[in-house]
């Protein structure tokens, strides 16, 4: 089964600068998450999808940040204009289904610089 | 949404068992405990996932007393492999699967 695939893997922008990232789930995953990891933090959810729909967006800062799945399967998460304290991991989960299931998979992030 | 606290970093020398526990006083009564682990520059994997009494997996063991306000994660017979970081998480399974991640349990497993 292939895992949760997210590119690029690294990115390097200066501050102002819009960038996007990709996220495409392991086939059959109906919820979505995007993540943000601080270097020694664990991760802060940002935005979470259930199918095309948003059921947690909380922790989103709406002002720059965007993310969108359409059709309920890929996602795009958007940084414009980005700030030097926007640097950090961004991971991308998917799961089964949201009621009753647990287990969350991770793709290897999305590592972003903001010089 | 319940609060967890965990030890910042623990050390182990391999072989040995390590018991890593997390408090989480006001966990609610559909809340489940989870836990992660984490290698550099990799995303989060799942451990073990449990709702009371005690766990076991091929990987770990779970232990969650009664009251349900600690958890208590057991690896048994750690390598250098398991060096990584830990997170416990607490949160509705039922609620579209909200958990939220703390700051983690840092071990450092030496030779």
């Amino acid at each position: 089964e292939a895992g949760v695939a997210q590119s690029p893997r690294y990115k390097i922008i200066e501050k102002r600068q819009s960038v996007a990232f990709w996220c495409n789930p392991i086939s059959g995953h109906a919820t979505l998450y995007w993540y943000q990891q601080i270097l020694g933090q664990g991760p802060k959810l940002l935005i979470q999808f259930q199918n095309n729909g948003v059921v947690d967006d909380s922790q989103l800062p709406k002002d720059r940040f965007s993310a969108e799945r359409l059709k309920g399967v890929d996602s795009t998460l958007k940084i414009q204009p980005a700030k030097l304290e926007d640097s950090a991991v961004y991971l991308c989960a998917s799961s089964l289904v949201a009621l009753d299931s647990y287990e969350q998979y991770f793709g290897p992030g999305t590592r972003l610089t903001v010089t | 949404l319940a609060k967890t606290t965990q030890p910042i970093s623990m050390d182990s020398y391999e072989g040995q068992e390590v018991n890593i526990t997390c408090s989480h006083n006001n966990i609610a009564t559909n809340d489940y405990i989870t836990w992660y682990q984490q290698f550099p520059s990799q995303g989060p994997r799942f451990i073990i996932q449990g709702y009371k009494t005690k766990v076991t997996n091929e990987v770990a063991s779970l232990f969650i007393p009664a009251d349900r306000k600690s958890s208590t994660l057991s690896l048994p017979r750690v390598s250098l492999s398991d060096t990584a970081v830990y997170y416990c998480l607490v949160g509705d399974r039922l609620n579209f699967n909200k958990f939220y991640f703390g700051s983690g349990t840092k071990l450092n497993v030496k030779p």
